[in-house]
């Protein structure tokens, strides 16, 4: 166990619909990083906040955005889905803002119908 | 931007055999992290590197910091069934905005 919790662990819903998916990180890190995986395929870098500060951002969609909250838990909006958003999210978490070892949740299935 | 690249894509071996499988980059990195992920779950940290010609240890797993900073190797020895899975190499970018990003990924399989 990560110490990293993400819900739900799976989610299907229909084209055009918006979810939420959330992210807590491990206790005392300051750092949350989302990433999507498609099917067979690698780690797509979508964003990164620091300590509810938007950090960075890797090829996210403008039809999905993510905020960090105080408490440092991270929710992970998509809207307008596609089918082609069906995919694996993961989140990370890590202690400060660079060169630190993430460690990953256990993922958010998204299947789009 | 700054990308991760590994090789080989995917290997077959026998339990056993000792892995060998590496990253390249045409930037320098200054982190160097292994993850292995099995199927539908999460990625899990393996081993770290901090320091160019570093070479650490975890259990059956050595991984090693290229001098160069642009490479880092995994060498699994004794390859057993449990070792089958994706292996991703991973670090932070050090041009550019910083992220995190991860290699295209070395698929083993182990054969019993």
């Amino acid at each position: 166990d990560s110490g990293v919790t993400q819900t739900p662990k799976h989610l299907i819903t229909a084209t055009g619909q918006r979810v939420t998916l959330r992210c807590s990180p491990r206790s005392g890190d300051l750092s949350v990083y989302w990433y999507q995986q498609s099917l067979d395929q690698g780690l797509q870098f979508l964003i990164h906040y620091y300590n509810g500060e938007e950090r960075a951002k890797g090829n996210i969609l403008e039809r999905f955005s993510a905020q960090q909250f105080p408490d440092l838990h991270s929710e992970l909006n998509l809207s307008s889905l596609e089918l082609g958003d069906s995919a694996l999210y993961f989140c990370a978490s890590s202690v400060a803002d660079q060169n630190t070892e993430a460690f990953f949740g256990q993922g958010t299935r998204l299947t789009v119908v | 931007g700054q990308q991760l690249n590994q090789s080989p894509q995917s290997m077959f071996i026998q339990e056993g055999e000792d892995v060998s499988m590496n990253c390249t980059s045409s930037s320098i990195f200054n982190t160097w992290l292994w993850y292995k992920q099995d199927p539908g779950e999460g990625p899990v940290l393996l081993i770290a590197l901090y320091k160019a010609g570093e070479l650490t240890s975890n259990g059956r797993l050595t991984a090693q910091f290229g001098i160069t900073r642009k490479d880092s190797f995994l060498n699994i020895s004794a390859s057993i069934p449990s070792d089958v899975g994706i292996y991703f190499c991973a670090g932070p970018t050090t041009s550019g905005t910083y992220k995190y990003i991860f290699g295209t990924g070395t698929r083993l399989k182990v054969l019993a």
